[in-house]
């Protein structure tokens, strides 16, 4: 069984487009996360949510928008996709302010 | 806040030798600590964390880390490289209060045969 999955995998769009990423996590945590790695590496917290409630909010542009239906799935969605978008996005979740267990990452292609 | 500089971009090694990363982090007040390994096109997968107690923390694959408090520092050490661990490691800190984890730029380990 995954712990943290992410779908889909690999997702190539236009630019201009608007666009889902889905996670679910099936370890019992309460808190997830969506971090962001650029084509050098680099990763960065974006959002995070404890109990469905937002409590990692970094300086995203307000295309980007999370969301959290129930503790077990993080969600996010991106209007008017741009090329600076492209990037891998993982998601992760942990059980309180433990270790942090990270999917396997979508990787976003703007065109 | 917190952060992290890994010393090293990239680190070139053959196989059976030994290897260091360094990582240092700033932060004003306590941490935890942890080191993350990346393998191509994969996530994340945790190596090994400080949490408290034993400066000195190991992994089941032979790799070790050191909390030096005084140097601020986390460095990664494995004496005995195998091709298998070629693969991109980041060293990560957070705040013991905090969610946030905040990453280092990463170090890129080539084991060459």
């Amino acid at each position: 069984d995954t712990a943290v999955s992410q779908t889909p995998k690999y997702l190539v769009t236009q630019m201009g487009n608007d666009k889902s990423i889905k996670c679910e996590q099936n370890l019992g945590h309460d808190t997830m996360y969506w971090y962001k790695q650029d084509s050098k590496k680099f990763l960065k917290i974006m959002f995070s949510y404890n109990n469905k409630e937002l409590i990692i909010n970094e300086t995203v542009p307000n295309r980007f928008s999370p969301k959290s239906p129930d503790k077990a799935h993080l969600n996010l969605h991106i209007n008017s996709l741009e090329l600076g978008d492209s990037a891998v996005y993982f998601c992760a979740s942990s059980g309180g302010r433990d270790e942090q267990f990270f999917g396997p990452g979508t990787r976003l292609t703007v065109l | 806040a917190q952060s992290v500089t890994q010393l090293d971009s990239q680190v070139p090694v053959f196989e059976e030798a030994p290897v260091e990363l360094r990582c240092n982090y700033s932060s004003s007040v306590s941490v935890y600590l942890f080191w993350y390994v990346q393998y191509p096109n994969q996530g994340l997968q945790l190596l090994l964390k400080y949490l408290s107690g034993s400066t000195l923390v190991e992994s089941i694959n032979g790799f070790e880390a050191e909390f030096n408090k005084s140097q601020t520092s986390f460095h990664l050490r494995k004496p005995s490289v195998h091709i298998s661990d070629t693969a991109e490691y980041f060293c990560a800190v957070r705040n013991i209060n905090d969610y946030k984890l905040s990453f280092g730029a990463g170090t890129t380990v080539t084991v060459r045969a």
